[in-house]
């Protein structure tokens, strides 16, 4: 079975300021990571994935995530964040079948 | 987009009283999924399907049944609705062959409330 923790159920942050939102997973088999953002009243849409190769991945968004083996980690990172970027986000982890295993969301606020 | 339809998108029903919702995908994908979404419980896997009439449980499948006669549909069935169903329900799609490894495609959503 796998999980997957995301350590800030609430992030606040100034408009053009970085921000870092963590999860980590724990699996007893290798997984493919994944974020995904969601928008009020609309589906998730995908931010970026981690399959395999390097451990940086780049996003839509300006987003970007690194993928850390030993610590289960697959944080997602953007330099300078917009108002337009306030939204929910989730870490995702898969395994056979395209089953998805989600965190519980952090919700970023961007305030000017 | 990926093409997914779901209906009705919003519904109040009434406790005791069946409910399906149904998911219509344009693109031929193999496998589809449903989620439910609560406050502070993320998505969480009720079914899934990875092809016609092969559908299998997730870890929140109690209370719910669904069926796949056409790769286009994938119906969910409340048999016999409970407040604790209340939620927002979502359908998925794998893009890809294999499933495993890729993206996982949404649809709009749809609000059901048990009253």
């Amino acid at each position: 079975a796998q999980s997957v923790t995301q350590l800030d159920s609430q992030v606040p942050v100034f408009e053009e300021a970085p921000v870092e939102l963590r999860c980590n997973y724990s699996s007893s088999v290798s997984v493919y990571l994944f974020w995904y953002v969601q928008y009020p009243n609309q589906g998730l849409q995908l931010l970026l994935k981690y399959l395999s190769g390097s451990t940086l991945v780049k996003g839509i968004n300006g987003f970007e995530a690194e993928f850390n083996k030993s610590q289960t980690s697959f944080h997602l990172r953007k330099p300078s964040v917009h108002i337009s970027d306030t939204a929910e986000y989730f870490c995702a982890v898969q395994t056979n079948a395209g089953k998805s295993t989600f965190g519980d969301g952090t919700t970023l606020t961007v305030k000017p | 987009d990926a093409g997914i339809t779901q209906s009705p998108r919003h519904k109040v029903t009434e406790t005791g009283t069946p409910v399906t919702l149904r998911c219509h995908q344009t693109e031929n994908h193999r496998y589809m999924y449903w989620y439910r979404q609560d406050p502070g419980h993320g998505l969480r896997l009720i079914h899934y399907s990875y092809g016609v009439k092969d559908t299998d449980k997730g870890e929140v499948s109690d209370g719910y049944s669904v069926s796949r006669s056409k790769t286009e549909d994938f119906l969910l069935t409340l048999e016999s609705a409970t407040s604790s169903q209340t939620s927002v329900y979502f359908c998925a799609i794998a893009a890809g062959i294999q499933g495993s490894g890729n993206t996982i495609y949404f649809g709009e959503g749809s609000w059901l409330t048990v009253v």
